[in-house]
């Protein structure tokens, strides 16, 4: 039972361009949202995160939206840039494992951006 | 970066054959997780740890043990490998709930 979706397995964009990938979750207890990038032969890095309480989070060009009654998140990224062109994953924390900081991850969305 | 390094970075073994990985973090995080990466299924936890010698099941743990026995080290354990164990494990070091830096990951191929 896949708790946290990415249904998007790709996308692709214009360098200058907005990105906007996709998440959804079906878990109601899940209080904290993270998106990680990664590189290939890398392992992923952190890129920006939720609280439940708030409905948006940027920083410089990357901001993402959390939409609880959906149970859907976005990230955004403007404006696209090739170096933005990676597997991006979005993860959830249950609230019931606050004390083990454990993560549950979606499939990943290849980004490509086009120069 | 954190400081976090796996090793082998790449490992080739046959069906049947006991394999271990090694996690070291020079940061002293308390938490230490080992995750596998595989297509259309992302990343999913096998172990995690909260301390020294506590450790607890993730969502795919049979076929794996794990050992903590200093704040450093955290060892994956693949008691007998098999086919389906072939993936890119990755380890993650955390102080907090709110990040969890990963190391560059070691690449399994079981023959």
């Amino acid at each position: 039972d896949q708790q946290v979706k990415q249904n998007s397995p790709s996308l692709s964009v214009q360098e200058g361009r907005i990105s906007i990938l996709n998440c959804d979750y079906t878990n109601s207890m899940f209080d904290y949202f993270l998106w990680y990038k990664k590189y290939p032969a890398e392992g992923p890095t952190f890129l920006i995160s939720i609280s439940s309480i708030k409905d948006k989070n940027e920083d410089g060009r990357f901001t993402v939206f959390l939409n609880k009654s959906a149970k859907h998140l976005s990230l955004h990224i403007v404006p696209s840039q090739p170096g933005d062109s990676a597997v991006y994953f979005c993860a959830a924390s249950p609230s019931m494992d606050s004390n083990t900081g454990k993560l549950i991850f979606g499939q990943g969305t290849t980004l490509q951006v086009k120069p | 970066d954190a400081g976090i390094t796996q090793s082998p970075r790449h490992k080739v073994t046959e069906t049947g054959t006991p394999v271990t990985l090694r996690c070291h973090q020079t940061e002293n995080h308390r938490y230490m997780y080992w995750y596998r990466q595989d297509p259309g299924h992302g990343l999913r936890l096998i172990h995690y740890s909260y301390g020294v010698k506590d450790t607890d099941k993730g969502e795919v743990s049979d076929g794996y043990s794990v050992s903590r026995s200093k704040t450093e080290d955290f060892l994956l354990t693949l008691e007998s490998a098999t086919s389906s164990q072939t993936s890119v494990y990755f380890c993650a070091i955390g102080q907090t709930r709110y990040e969890q830096y990963f190391g560059p990951g070691t690449r399994l191929t079981v023959t």
